[in-house]
């Protein structure tokens, strides 16, 4: 199992530009995060979905869209990017119910010039 | 309001020490506090979590004790290898954000540093 993959791992845009972070688990997870480290903070959650079909904001929302693609595939959207949205952003997924683990994949460092 | 927070930024110890990594909280409805590893370059790993109804928790090298009275919290990692050198975030789940809503709120992290 290749676990949370994402891509891609570098990516370095100007301000205005769009693009879609990937994020795919193979483990047959229900629940899917996306979150942003910044230097020195800790993760903090963008947004997340608990299921197939669903999606809902979490404590960082603005500037960003989800979309849960199928069960596997959770992508984040940045439609015009800004400088604040340098950092590195980690997908993550969950199984369901009570389980408290969370598997992270490797993020995606992101530079917004 | 809700918040993790940590008592010390960085901790350096030597190889075969036993560490200890702490973590306040505020948020009393928190039912699961979660710790996490992250090495250099990686994303968070999951170490051990404790039920908010117990006190101590011991896994492979690893214990973590509650103190609800004090709103605190430790990761003790005995016999610590270099390996172990990475960045240690505690988490909390509020007994509010379960099922569909469920969410982790983390803390800004703990860098080990383990001198050979």
């Amino acid at each position: 199992n290749a676990g949370v993959t994402q891509t891609p791992k570098f990516q370095v845009l100007k301000t205005g530009q769009s693009m879609t972070l990937q994020c795919a688990q193979d483990m047959n997870h229900n629940s899917m995060y996306w979150y942003r480290q910044d230097p020195g903070m800790g993760l903090r959650l963008i947004y997340y979905s608990a299921s197939e079909g669903t999606t809902d904001k979490g404590e960082v929302p603005n500037g960003y869209n989800v979309s849960r693609l199928n069960k596997r595939e959770f992508s984040l959207r940045l439609e015009s990017a800004a400088p604040s949205q340098t950092s590195v952003y980690f997908c993550a997924s969950r199984l369901a119910g009570a389980a408290n683990e969370q598997f992270f994949g490797p993020g995606t460092r992101l530079t917004v010039l | 309001g809700e918040s993790v927070g940590l008592h010390l930024p960085t901790l350096s110890v030597q190889e075969g020490d036993n560490s200890i990594i702490n973590c306040a909280y505020s948020n009393s409805a928190s039912d699961y506090f979660i710790w996490y590893k992250q090495e250099s370059g990686k994303g968070p790993q999951f170490i051990i979590d404790i039920r908010s109804n117990m006190d101590k928790r011991q896994g492979q090298r690893v214990t973590v004790l509650l103190n609800k009275t004090v709103k605190h919290l430790s990761l003790q990692i005995a016999a610590t290898q270099p390996g172990d050198s990475a960045v240690y975030f505690c988490a909390e789940k509020s007994s509010r954000s379960g099922g569909s809503n469920y969410k982790l709120t983390f803390g800004k992290g703990t860098l080990l540093t383990v001198n050979p």
